[in-house]
């Protein structure tokens, strides 16, 4: 079975601290994928990466970095966390090509206070 | 850009039939995914249309019309368990092959 694993399930964080956010897949898939998920939203696209070290803007960029220095583990970066920053992490995988089916982590539970 | 629509709601009765309309804008179409999300739990891929016409998988179909930018989820023989919120998905060439999701559809089936 596919697996992608989050390093966290809930997090709480101060508004200004730097936050680290990781995703490990185990089935040597090329894509990986960064959504936050918020009521009323859907999964909006954070960043994503089709291979190691490339990575492609999302539709909500700002706030976030990533980095993907091993082809298994995708990590999200909050350099100076805020409050509007509060919200579910999803972590995603897939194979290269069109039509491939995404696998998505639990999620990450994060808030910022 | 790229935009997906779908309703926020559907409510339906336990056995019946029940359809998740999506309307989609894209720049670069490659196929429009389907994915269930159980509260608390992750979103789970259920079906993928590439080409037009209806792809069918047990009680779950969908369907792709390219030319309306235009698909839809039909569930039958509703279960209880069918309760959970249903997203549409779209690929988009647009800067690799990123997945863009609508905002979800909340199905409540009713007893």
């Amino acid at each position: 079975d596919v697996k992608v694993t989050q390093s966290s399930r809930y997090l709480v964080k101060r508004t200004g601290e730097k936050v680290f956010l990781e995703c490990v897949q185990d089935m040597d898939h090329e894509n990986m994928f960064w959504y936050r998920q918020d009521p009323g939203l859907g999964l909006r696209l954070i960043y994503f990466s089709y291979d190691v070290k490339m990575k492609e803007k999302g539709d909500i960029p700002e706030g976030y970095s990533v980095s993907r220095e091993k082809k298994e583990r995708f990590s999200l970066i909050l350099e100076s966390a805020s409050t509007n920053q509060t919200s579910m992490y999803l972590c995603a995988s897939s194979p290269a090509g069109e039509g491939t089916e995404a696998f998505f982590g639990q999620g990450t539970r994060l808030t910022v206070v | 850009g790229q935009s997906l629509e779908q309703p926020s709601e559907v409510t339906a009765v336990e056995g019946a039939i029940v359809q998740i309309n999506c309307t989609y804008q894209t720049s670069g179409f490659y196929g429009l995914s389907w994915y269930q999300q159980h509260d608390g739990g992750a979103p789970t891929f259920l079906s993928y249309n590439a080409l037009d016409g209806l792809e069918e998988t047990g009680r779950f179909s969908s369907f792709l019309s390219r030319s309306d930018s235009y698909g839809y989820l039909l569930l039958q023989e509703l279960q209880m368990k069918d309760s959970a919120s249903y997203f549409c998905a779209v690929r988009d060439r647009g800067g690799g092959f990123k997945t863009i999701f609508g905002a979800g559809t909340r199905l409540f089936v009713k007893a």
